[in-house]
């Protein structure tokens, strides 16, 4: 089974600051999908960005970024210029290609600090 | 442009009492559906997910169960709540076609059972 893991429960970051929030999986699919979605005192779940396993090229949404290493199963999310309002739940997922379930991490609690 | 809703948006039940939550989605046809639950400190769990009117699958054995009357309508319910049944319940829409799809999320229902 395919399993998402976040290592970090709370992170915290200065205003203006970078911060990067780890996320590792597990699958033995060669075609699958990964997404960080954004969580915030809302509890409205909002798609940050995604990134296809067959891309080399790193996936970017302006001030976001991730860092994707396929062979390590590591996807790692970039908050540069970080404000006030990326405070939230960010949480890791994975979907197998050609299916929309998906499977996702327990989040981490990102604090910005004025 | 798709729009989802959930109702209601929060809801104290006593335990032994039914449950009905319902979700509903509008500018998009035969959309898959899907009902999660976040529980506090902790990832969201796939609890139930339909393809087509009628057409239910339960990822989690428990004591609630899922229907969908209508093409656009996801209703999850529970004939007697237990204590652990609280929570935050988000239904969720994908487009059902066409690789690597994310889902969309509605605002949510926080539940207490008490």
């Amino acid at each position: 089974a395919q399993t998402v893991t976040q290592s970090q429960p709370e992170m915290s970051v200065q205003e203006a600051e970078t911060v990067t929030l780890s996320c590792t999986y597990d699958t033995s699919e060669s075609d699958y999908y990964l997404f960080w979605y954004k969580q915030p005192p809302s509890r409205q779940m909002i798609l940050v960005i995604r990134q296809e396993a067959y891309k080399q090229q790193n996936a970017t949404e302006n001030r976001f970024s991730v860092n994707f290493q396929k062979a390590a199963k590591s996807f790692s999310l970039k908050i540069s210029d970080s404000q006030l309002g990326d405070a939230a739940m960010y949480f890791c997922a994975y979907t197998q290609g050609g299916s929309e379930k998906l499977v996702f991490g327990k989040g981490t609690k990102l604090t910005v600090n004025p | 442009s798709q729009t989802i809703h959930q109702w209601p948006a929060t809801l104290v039940q006593p335990v032994g009492s039914p449950l009905s939550l319902e979700c509903t989605v509008e500018g998009t046809s035969n959309p898959n559906l899907y009902w999660y639950r976040q529980a506090a400190g902790r990832g969201l769990q796939l609890l139930f997910y339909s393809v087509g009117i009628g057409q239910i699958s339960s990822e989690v054995p428990q004591n609630l169960s899922a229907s969908r009357p209508q093409d656009r309508q996801f209703i999850l319910s529970s004939k007697k709540l237990l204590l652990s049944d609280s929570g935050f319940y988000l239904c969720a829409w994908g487009p059902g076609t066409g690789p690597g799809r994310q889902q969309y999320f509605g605002p949510g229902t926080r539940l207490t059972v008490t």
